[in-house]
């Protein structure tokens, strides 16, 4: 079966620096999408790209993040200056008719802010 | 905006039937969503319920009353593999998925 696969499984980074996390999603589905999970708390949302371009983001979802689609098979998630406070476990997700069909997500990448 | 309620924590017993509630209140609606999430891993998919009734899929049932804003999932013949957070995800149509604070399931023998 199709899997979304998501690299690196772990990130510890310092404050202040710039991570990129990288997901490969399922080849046929449009639709890609981060979450994170803080431990111990709920799946937020924080973006959705479709067509190339960002359909939905969240508040969360601030100047400091931006997503990319750099060539047809990854999509990255980049931090530019990290804070400890996002610190979590960041999920890539893709589906293949949008909100309407069910997320298949990838393993989480655990980042680390310290 | 949307709001969904579920039982932090609930037990039950290996080969006991459980069933793990959800209420939710929203402007809109498409339908509801169960996703399990084992420890450290990813939420993964067990059902979507667009209309009214019940839903089986194996050991899993999910229940949906639009007019109640209410959803339950059913687990039958419980095994150990079984303990893990259940996620009721609302869609709302207009917002990007809910997520619920999941229900945290333990099974003990």
């Amino acid at each position: 079966e199709p899997e979304v696969t998501q690299t690196p499984s772990h990130q510890v980074t310092q404050m202040g620096q710039e991570v990129i996390l990288r997901c490969v999603p399922i080849s046929n589905h449009l639709y890609f999408y981060w979450y994170r999970q803080i431990l111990g708390q709920k799946v937020e949302f924080l973006v959705s790209f479709y067509n190339n371009e960002i359909s939905e983001k969240s508040e969360i979802f601030d100047d400091q993040f931006s997503v990319e689609r750099p060539d047809g098979s990854n999509f990255t998630l980049k931090i530019r200056s990290t804070k400890l406070e996002d610190s979590a476990m960041y999920f890539c997700a893709s589906s293949d008719a949008g909100s309407n069909s069910p997320l298949h997500f990838g393993n989480g990448t655990r980042l680390t802010v310290t | 905006g949307q709001n969904i309620d579920q039982p932090t924590e609930m037990t039950a017993t290996e080969g006991a039937i459980v069933q793990i509630n959800c209420t939710y209140q929203t402007s809109g609606f498409n339908g509801l969503f169960w996703y399990q999430q084992h420890a450290g891993e990813a939420p993964t998919f067990l059902s979507y319920n667009v209309l009214d009734g019940l839903e089986e899929k194996g050991r899993f049932s999910s229940f949906l009353s639009r007019s109640k804003g209410y959803s339950y999932l059913l687990l039958k013949e419980l095994q150990m593999k079984d303990s893990a957070s259940y996620l009721c995800v609302l869609n709302s149509g207009n917002t990007p998925l809910v997520f619920g604070k999941g229900t945290r399931l333990s099974v003990i023998a």
